[in-house]
């Protein structure tokens, strides 16, 4: 069965920091991935998606970037955080038209 | 970036009575997914839709993928204190890998 872990769970970072989550997804090859952001109380934004190694579409242009370094690796980076990227980042892959989250990332920025 | 219109905003409902709830978009989607959130949690997928017209059971949970392809409906039976979640639909249109997710149903219910 498939599974998809993401850490750190949690993380208190300062404004100006980097940042670097990460997401790796088993049991499936060449999964569609994708990271979302979800603001206390809001819906999901999507971030960014991905549909193949290297291979990164952006949908808010912000200080936040993503890399899929491996098939099933996908990460989210910021060189500076700012107040604004504190919230619950998602995680999510891809099979057959259905789409699984992992178990999140609380990020607050200080 | 854009969302789903979904309603009920948030509902407070008795143990044992059911629930519904929707999204409507002015796309057109080819498939519609239904998640549950509890708090701190990742959304769990619910139920998933493929075809227009097409009514799927969960369980207590039954959803409708609207004849026009722009709407999806929810609805939950008898419902239990571990009902008690957020409920968000997403659509994909056709020719993206993209999700749309509904702005989420907020749903309490009451022993």
């Amino acid at each position: 069965s498939q599974t998809i872990h993401q850490w750190p769970a949690t993380l208190v970072q300062p404004v100006g920091s980097p940042l670097s989550l990460e997401c790796t997804v088993e049991g499936t090859s060449n999964p569609n991935l994708y990271w979302y952001r979800q603001a206390a109380g809001r819906g999901l934004q999507l971030l960014f998606y991905s549909v193949g190694i290297g291979q990164i579409s952006s949908e808010v242009p912000q200080n936040l970037s993503a890399s899929r370094p491996q098939d099933r690796q996908f990460i989210l980076s910021s060189k500076k955080l700012l107040l604004s990227d504190s919230g619950f980042y998602l995680c999510a892959w891809e099979g057959s038209l259905e789409q699984y989250f992992g178990p999140g990332t609380r990020l607050t920025v200080l | 970036g854009q969302q789903l219109n979904q309603s009920p905003q948030s509902m407070f409902i008795q143990e044992g009575e059911d629930v519904s709830m929707n999204c409507t978009s002015s796309s057109i989607f080819n498939t519609w997914l239904w998640y549950k959130q509890d708090p701190g949690e990742g959304p769990v997928l619910l139920i998933a839709l493929y075809k227009a017209g097409e009514l799927t059971s969960n369980g207590r949970l039954t959803a409708q993928f609207g004849i026009t392809r722009k709407d999806s409906f929810l609805n939950i039976s008898a419902s239990i204190p571990s009902d008690v979640g957020i409920y968000f639909c997403a659509g994909q249109e056709s020719g993206t890998y993209k999700y749309i997710f509904g702005t989420g149903t907020r749903l309490k219910v009451l022993a």
